[in-house]
């Protein structure tokens, strides 16, 4: 079955604690995307990549990291969270092109105390 | 830049009516492409039709369909034989058609429907 698939679901920590959300798809798809949730803000880009090894910032890139060594995985990371990174993560991928549809993940649910 | 606009917070519906979403958009860019996303309470995002500006017809699939007019720049989604299952959020992005770049989508607000039974 073709998904995109987050790890964790859910996940509540403290601030500082370094967490690492992963993100893997199956449809060989080149582009990949994290978006963040939050109410009243909707959807907004942290990060995406156009293929292995080249990523870029999106609109709310501050606090975050990520790498794509390799073309399936696009781990989300938070060095050091603070509060104001409590939010719904989405990571989505497509083929890269002018426009293609993105597929997301489940989503990731984070509450940092 | 780019802007969508959803303008109904919340819709009612019985069961097995049609339904239409609003969205409109703003864009000085020619070439673009419109989606709309379903969001169930259990969170995950569904991609559910897709338009492009040139396209000539109006995209469906299944039970949905866009009802594209360019010149008004709105894209409503409408949602034939309305189930309790489509009760979720819907969501209006945009993405504009660029040879390199962060294939961004930008989303509007959300419309939470409802389906009374």
């Amino acid at each position: 079955e073709a998904q995109v698939t987050q790890n964790p679901r859910y996940l509540i920590t403290v601030t500082g604690k370094k967490l690492t959300v992963t993100c893997s798809q199956n449809m060989n798809h080149e582009y990949m995307s994290w978006y963040r949730q939050d109410p009243g803000l909707g959807l907004r880009q942290i990060y995406y990549s156009m293929n292995v090894e080249v990523t870029d910032k999106g609109d709310v890139p501050e606090g975050y990291k990520v790498s794509r060594k390799e073309k399936r995985n696009f781990p989300l990371i938070l060095e050091s969270p603070s509060p104001n990174q409590t939010s719904l993560y989405f990571c989505a991928s497509s083929h890269r092109g002018r426009i293609q549809p993105q597929h997301f993940g489940d989503g990731t649910r984070l509450s940092i105390l | 830049a780019q802007k969508i606009t959803q303008t109904q917070p919340g819709m009612f519906v019985q069961e097995k009516e049609a339904v239409t979403l609003d969205c409109t958009y703003d864009t000085s860019d020619q070439s673009y492409g419109l989606f709309w996303y379903k969001q169930p309470s259990s969170g995950e995002m569904i991609f559910l039709i897709y338009q492009g500006s040139y396209d000539e017809q109006n995209a469906t699939e299944g039970r949905y369909s866009l009802n594209f007019q360019k010149a008004r720049k709105s894209a409503n989604l409408v949602i034939s034989a309305s189930q309790l299952g489509d009760s979720a959020m819907y969501f209006c992005a945009m993405m504009r058609d660029i040879i390199q770049g962060a294939q961004k989508l930008v989303f509007g607000q959300g419309t939470r429907l409802t389906i009374n039974p």
